[in-house]
């Protein structure tokens, strides 16, 4: 356990589905990421969350919507996705501000499969 | 937007020996940092070296960084087979945003 925990670890669906990523951490972190991994790509940065506040969407199509209702939890909510959408979906967590020197903390991720 | 390229994509050592990754970078930047995943896991943070340092240690693992060439290197010493997995190195430069971009990742197969 890193402290980064994600729900559901993996998750089928259709594409006329609405399903949603949860992402918790008790680090005490202000940051919150969501990265999109797929294969023979480098890691995708989606979304920042800085003290709940979102400050980056990186040109992300709007079937993602992401949710942070406190600096706690980050929700990646999904719906009308594409077969390519299909990846893995890493959450990270950071320090930010002062304590920015500092890795960050990924989950384990959720496995995606859009059908 | 891709930042940091690793090399050699893929390497192929045998428990004992070393294993050299490098990464190079387009931009400034105030720290690189390095991680490991292990096969469709989450990443663990290994090492973070700012930018102005030009070594840094901790374990097996050893980091060099040349801001003039805009390049790392990642050093593990005496391989293990349970060092198996991907290696990514990963910049950020606060300046725009404070986002970490990661590389590619080089994939590392140590075989007993």
């Amino acid at each position: 356990e890193t402290g980064v925990t994600q729900t559901p670890r993996h998750l089928v669906m259709g594409m006329t589905n609405k399903k949603s990523l949860k992402c918790e951490q008790h680090l005490g972190h202000n940051a919150m990421y969501w990265y999109k991994q797929s294969a023979k790509k480098p890691l995708e940065l989606m979304f920042v969350y800085n003290f709940k506040e979102q400050t980056e969407n990186n040109s992300v199509p709007s079937r993602f919507s992401p949710e942070c209702p406190n600096s706690s939890h980050l929700f990646l909510h999904l719906h009308t996705l594409q077969p390519e959408d299909s990846a893995l979906y890493l959450c990270a967590s950071s320090g930010g501000g002062s304590n920015r020197d500092y890795g960050y903390t990924f989950g384990s991720g959720t496995r995606l499969t859009v059908v | 937007s891709q930042q940091g390229e690793e090399d050699p994509q893929a390497l192929s050592i045998q428990e004992g020996e070393n294993a050299t990754m490098n990464c190079s970078y387009k931009t400034s930047i105030n720290n690189l940092q390095w991680y490991r995943q292990n096969s469709g896991r989450g990443l663990v943070h290994l090492i973070l070296i700012r930018s102005n340092e030009r070594e840094k240690h901790s374990g097996r693992l050893r980091v060099t960084l040349d801001t003039s060439k805009k390049s790392s290197s990642l050093l593990i010493t005496a391989s293990r087979a349970a060092d198996t997995a991907s290696y990514f190195c990963a910049t950020i430069d606060y300046n725009q945003g404070g986002k970490l971009i990661f590389g590619q990742g080089t994939e590392l197969s140590v075989k007993p």
